[in-house]
């Protein structure tokens, strides 16, 4: 049984360059969801798809970002001209439909900014 | 718009004492409420559920949570702690109705179980 996997797990970056993390969900999951961890806070919800429309995007979402999902199975998170307030746990999480809430999540992409 | 507070953000127990992890949650409609836990260098990973019915709901690991709804709580419980169950735990709610499916979560509180 394979679950979310996420690559890398671990970039360090410089400030002004992009980055991209990869998810892939569990296989027969339609729904694939992007979350922000900070230090001491919860995961906050940045987008969702259901197969490959993006259906629901946060506000914390800036023009910087952008999310894919090509052909409904694998996505993407690009974060172009990376600031140091980008630094975080980027956590990817599938669910199968019909399960509001129950999400399988992958161990996250840590993002270092400096 | 809803939100979630967890009371405490670090909490230590003995090993076999009681484990009460608080939560309290604000929404506009009926919530669909959750508890995840998240052990170290892990996902986060589901430990209970509440939807609809019964209010009082059982997990994994021997954790159950019970639904209140004057009280707008949803605190986490667990009769005897053992050392593995040290982690981070994290409640969150969601929208119950169509068209929404985010969760929104805690900032977190973190379980020591000291031996």
């Amino acid at each position: 049984d394979t679950g979310v996997s996420q690559d890398p797990r671990h970039k360090i970056t410089k400030r002004g360059q992009n980055v991209t993390f990869r998810c892939d969900p569990i296989s027969e999951h339609n729904r694939l969801y992007w979350y922000r961890q900070t230090l001491g806070q919860g995961p906050e919800f940045l987008t969702y798809f259901q197969n490959e429309a993006q259906l629901e995007k946060s506000r914390l979402l800036s023009d910087r970002f952008s999310a894919e999902r090509p052909k409904g199975s694998f996505s993407t998170l690009e974060i172009q001209r990376t600031e140091q307030g980008d630094s975080a746990m980027y956590l990817c999480a599938s669910s199968p439909g019909g399960r509001t809430g129950e999400l399988f999540f992958g161990e996250g992409s840590r993002l270092t900014v400096l | 718009a809803q939100s979630v507070t967890q009371l405490g953000s670090h909490v230590s127990v003995s090993e076999g004492a009681l484990v009460l992890l608080r939560c309290n949650y604000s929404s506009s409609v009926p919530p669909y409420l959750f508890w995840y836990v998240q052990y170290p260098n892990q996902g986060l990973q589901l430990l209970l559920k509440y939807t609809t019915g019964a209010t009082l709901v059982k997990g994994i690991n021997g954790f159950e949570a019970e639904f209140k709804k004057s009280e707008t709580s949803f605190h986490l419980t667990k009769p005897s702690a053992h050392m593995s169950d040290a982690a981070e735990y994290f409640c969150a709610v969601a929208y119950s109705g169509a068209g929404s499916y985010q969760l929104t979560f805690g900032k977190g509180t973190k379980l020591s179980v000291i031996p």
